[in-house]
């Protein structure tokens, strides 16, 4: 059964810890993505990695870091420096771009910090 | 800068009557457009795409219109089922590597 997923789908840190929230594919896909979501916001893209041990910054990068050593895997650490951390935090993975490809997105992981 | 936006935060329709979602872009370099699903506490799924080379695509009940000179698009979902009842999102796309959402549209539909 292929997919992606996201563990926990919820996750609770007090204010000044860093936390990395887990994105594992087995579709074989290049290309994977992470996004934020806020209320009333749309999906704002945060990192995203094209090949492995290669990743790129997105409209929201700060007090963010990410890592690509396999392909199957791209977790995403929320750092203390992130002023605002609390949200819903998506992955989603691709074929990487030449072609007309969508996105296909995990369940999701809700951080609240406290 | 928003670059995409769907300016309607919520659409009621009954059952069985034409939804009709619009997205607005500012950029003309996209040349992908999609749309997708989500429900609560999910992650969002695709539901249908157009390139910029066509101006309609459809599949089953949802048809994508796409108007270029306007910088606008629209699904609509004919006819509308209970279970359509969602938060639907259009992206956007100028090199298939980053996709720019819009904020979404609740779409209700009423039994």
């Amino acid at each position: 059964d292929g997919g992606i997923t996201q563990s926990p789908k919820y996750l609770f840190r007090k204010e000044g810890q860093n936390v990395t929230l887990s994105c594992e594919q087995n579709l074989n896909h290049d290309a994977m993505y992470w996004y934020r979501q806020d209320p009333g916001q749309g999906l704002r893209l945060i990192y995203y990695s094209q090949i492995v041990n290669d990743f790129q910054k997105g409209d929201i990068a700060e007090g963010y870091s990410v890592s690509r050593e396999k392909k199957e895997s791209f977790p995403l650490t929320v750092t203390s420096a992130q002023k605002n951390p609390t949200a819903f935090y998506l992955c989603a993975s691709s074929i990487p771009s030449g072609g007309y490809n969508e996105q296909f997105f995990g369940p999701g992981t809700r951080l609240t910090v406290l | 800068d928003q670059q995409v936006k769907q300016n309607s935060p919520s659409l009621s329709v009954q059952e069985g009557r034409i939804s009709i979602l619009n997205c607005d872009y500012t950029n003309s370099m996209f040349d992908y457009f999609l749309w997708y699903k989500k429900y609560p506490a999910e992650g969002p799924t695709f539901l249908i795409s157009i390139s910029s080379i066509k101006d309609k695509n459809e599949d089953g009940r949802f048809t994508v219109f796409l108007n270029k000179s306007a910088k606008h698009l629209s699904l609509h979902i004919v006819p509308s089922q209970p279970g359509d009842s969602a938060v639907y999102f259009c992206a956007a796309s100028a090199e298939r590597i980053q996709f720019y959402f819009g904020t979404g549209t609740s779409l209700t539909v009423i039994p």
